[in-house]
């Protein structure tokens, strides 16, 4: 089994409808990430989680929220969606014990696409 | 000036090759230095994570870390057509905070065959 998981996998929505994306994590690690992928403008981080009780806006958290209901889950929510989220995201996760401490192990993937 | 730049390419070389792949950042006292391969469509894989100086090799990946001058490097040789992929430099240091990683665009590499 995958260490981190998303759902869905694929979601094609509509101007305005609150949509969330999840992941799950299976490494047991304190540290998640939600991530962005444009063409061309790489990957940016949304927003990030140290520990459940520990949240933290990256470089482009508008228009975002998330939830980190346990140390394995971290939910990203959009509350009204708009065509300019139209990317592929990623969640990732990190261990600070580790001696790898920046190492981050991503999730497959969700393609989102608002029409 | 970007945090991480790299060149996006694409880079073609010939199958049996050295693909070489440069990454510069801007933050003089980062400490820790990735290379991630993502092939179209799916997430991006750790291939090497380099903390010191030098060479560090592993099977056939090299990576070089040149502090000084601000840059990192990963080698490829005999390159293989299934490296064809992007390849994304990933840099942390303390404009944040040593937290989070900044990555660069990427860089393309197609290997003929």
């Amino acid at each position: 089994d995958a260490d981190v998981t998303q759902t869905p996998r694929n979601r094609i929505t509509k101007t305005g409808k609150r949509i969330m994306l999840e992941c799950s994590q299976t490494k047991g690690h304190d540290r998640m990430y939600w991530y962005r992928q444009d063409p061309g403008l790489g990957l940016r981080l949304i927003y990030y989680s140290f520990d459940v009780k520990d949240i933290n806006k990256g470089e482009i958290s508008d228009g975002y929220s998330v939830s980190r209901q346990a140390q394995a889950k971290f939910s990203l929510s959009l509350e009204s969606a708009i065509p300019n989220q139209t990317a592929l995201y990623f969640c990732a996760t990190s261990d600070p014990t580790s001696g790898d401490t920046d190492t981050q192990y991503f999730g497959p993937g969700t393609r989102l696409t608002v029409l | 000036q970007k945090e991480v730049e790299q060149n996006s390419g694409p880079l073609s070389v010939p199958e049996g090759a050295i693909a070489s792949l440069n990454c510069t950042y801007s933050d003089r006292v980062s400490q820790s230095f990735f290379w991630y391969r993502q092939y179209s469509g799916k997430s991006p894989e750790l291939i090497m994570s380099i903390y010191s100086n030098g060479d560090k090799e592993d099977g056939r990946f090299t990576a070089q870390l040149n502090k000084a001058s601000q840059y990192v490097s990963l080698l490829i040789r005999d390159s293989q057509p299934s490296d064809s992929a992007t390849y994304l430099c990933a840099v942390n240091g303390v404009n944040t905070g040593f937290q989070k990683l900044v990555f660069g665009t990427g860089t393309r590499l197609l290997v003929s065959p």
